[in-house]
């Protein structure tokens, strides 16, 4: 039982573009909804992170749009760059219930020069 | 200065062999924590355990311990190694209630 699905699986942008990643999630007790970024031979790094409460998040080129009622939430990545080129994951959890993350299956991204 | 630091990087050991991983954070966090991703990227959670509470996932075998000699570090032990439990094993500590992970760069377990 998958918790956290995530989509697509592997995306391809040209740079400039906008790369967007979806997510999906079952568990209503969550409240804490971050995105990691994964380098090839590295550990994920945390890339911005949202509460249920608000419905939007920027940093810098890096938006999280949040839909409660759907149980949706998605990462937007505004003028990709080739450097943006990693696996993309988001993820869920109860951070007051043991804080553990439940990830998404990942989306591999390209971003073409 | 590494926040989250695991040892070893490369660990390639035979079936049926025990191993451990060891793993210690300087961020002063209280929470620890073990995850495994397979070869198709897709990370799950194994542990999460603070000086109170050790939370299991249940579908990890019972051949995998951690061990906390003090807050600052989590080692994972390993029984009887099987081939699936080739991965990449990460580390990562947070504050309980906060919510961000900062994770170790892994160990990349082969068992041939």
């Amino acid at each position: 039982q998958q918790q956290v699905k995530q989509s697509p699986q592997s995306l391809i942008v040209q740079k400039g573009g906008i790369s967007i990643i979806n997510c999906a999630y079952e568990n209503t007790a969550f409240d804490y909804f971050p995105w990691y970024q994964q380098f090839p031979g590295k550990g994920p790094a945390l890339l911005i992170a949202i509460r249920p409460d608000v419905s939007e998040k920027k940093e810098g080129r890096f938006t999280i749009s949040f839909n409660k009622s759907a149980k949706q939430f998605s990462l937007h990545i505004m003028d990709s760059q080739p450097g943006d080129s990693a696996t993309y994951f988001c993820a869920a959890s109860i951070r007051n219930a043991g804080n553990m993350l439940t990830f998404g299956g990942g989306t591999r991204l390209m971003v073409k020069p | 200065d590494t926040a989250v630091s695991q040892t070893p990087k490369y660990l390639v050991t035979q079936m049926g062999n025990d191993k451990s991983i060891k793993c210690e954070q300087n961020l002063g966090h209280d929470t620890m924590y073990w995850y495994k991703q397979d070869s198709k990227k897709f990370l799950k959670i194994m542990f999460s355990y603070n000086n109170k509470e050790l939370i299991i996932n249940e579908t990890v075998p019972n051949r995998f311990s951690p061990k906390s000699p003090d807050k600052a570090h989590l080692n994972l032990h390993i029984n009887s190694l099987e081939l699936g439990d080739s991965a990449v094993y990460f580390c990562a500590s947070s504050h309980q209630g906060l919510g961000g992970y900062t994770f170790g760069s892994g160990t990349r377990l082969t068992v041939v």
